[in-house]
């Protein structure tokens, strides 16, 4: 079965302190990567999408990255504004589902 | 921009009433899907739809069922609401297969 393992759960930085969330997955022949963040009480909101090894992409201070066999996702200089639970998430091998990921809950402290 | 809208943001029932949440889309996008979303277990599939009156099963459909009378329109329905549904559900779609779906706000159903 297809599985998604994001890592560390949760992640406590100080404002400007830069650090990397991991999304790995076990499904043969990537479909896609997709990443979202997530706030309390609300539906996930989609950022990135990923289809090949090397590929990146940035949004402010976020930046995902994609290897053979896991994502990277690399908040720089985050700001309060950033804590927020991050979703990796890979479309499964058969019909239209996603698998999720954990989620990442990143909390940044003034 | 693609806008998910879910009928309503919080709703309290009471076991055993038939409960109907709605979700609507207006990007023409051929896939629909209902989550639920709960601490420690995360998002779960409950059915998902990839055109008018079609729908298959996700992982945990037990105890709902599914309307897509229009492409635009995908209901979840709780047969009998029980205290074990209490949980967020978000609504989501994507314009065809492996490519990136869009939530709703999500609701927040308590079922008392």
């Amino acid at each position: 079965e297809d599985q998604v393992t994001q890592s560390p759960e949760a992640l406590r930085l100080q404002e400007g302190e830069s650090s990397s969330l991991n999304c790995s997955y076990t499904v043969s022949g990537l479909r896609g990567l997709f990443w979202y963040r997530q706030d309390p009480g609300k539906g996930p909101e989609f950022l990135f999408t990923l289809y090949s090894a090397g590929e990146e992409k940035e949004k402010e201070r976020l930046k995902a990255t994609l290897t053979k066999k896991e994502s990277f996702l690399h908040i720089t200089a985050p700001k309060p504004e950033d804590s927020a639970t991050y979703l990796c998430a890979e479309p499964q091998a058969a019909g239209n589902k996603l698998t999720f990921g954990g989620g990442t809950r990143v909390l940044v402290k003034p | 921009d693609v806008k998910v809208t879910q009928s309503s943001r919080y709703l309290v029932k009471r076991t055993g009433e038939k409960v109907f949440l709605e979700c609507v889309q207006d990007m023409d996008h051929e896939n629909m899907f209902w989550y639920r979303q709960d601490p420690g277990l995360g998002l779960r599939l409950i059915y998902f739809s990839y055109d008018v009156k079609m729908k298959e099963k996700g992982d945990i459909p037990e105890g709902y069922s599914v309307s897509r009378e229009k492409k635009e329109r995908f209901s979840l329905i709780l047969e009998s609401a029980s205290t074990n549904q209490t949980s967020m559900y978000l609504c989501a779609s994507s314009l065809v297969p492996n490519t990136e779906a869009f939530f709703g706000q999500g609701t927040r159903l308590t079922v008392v």
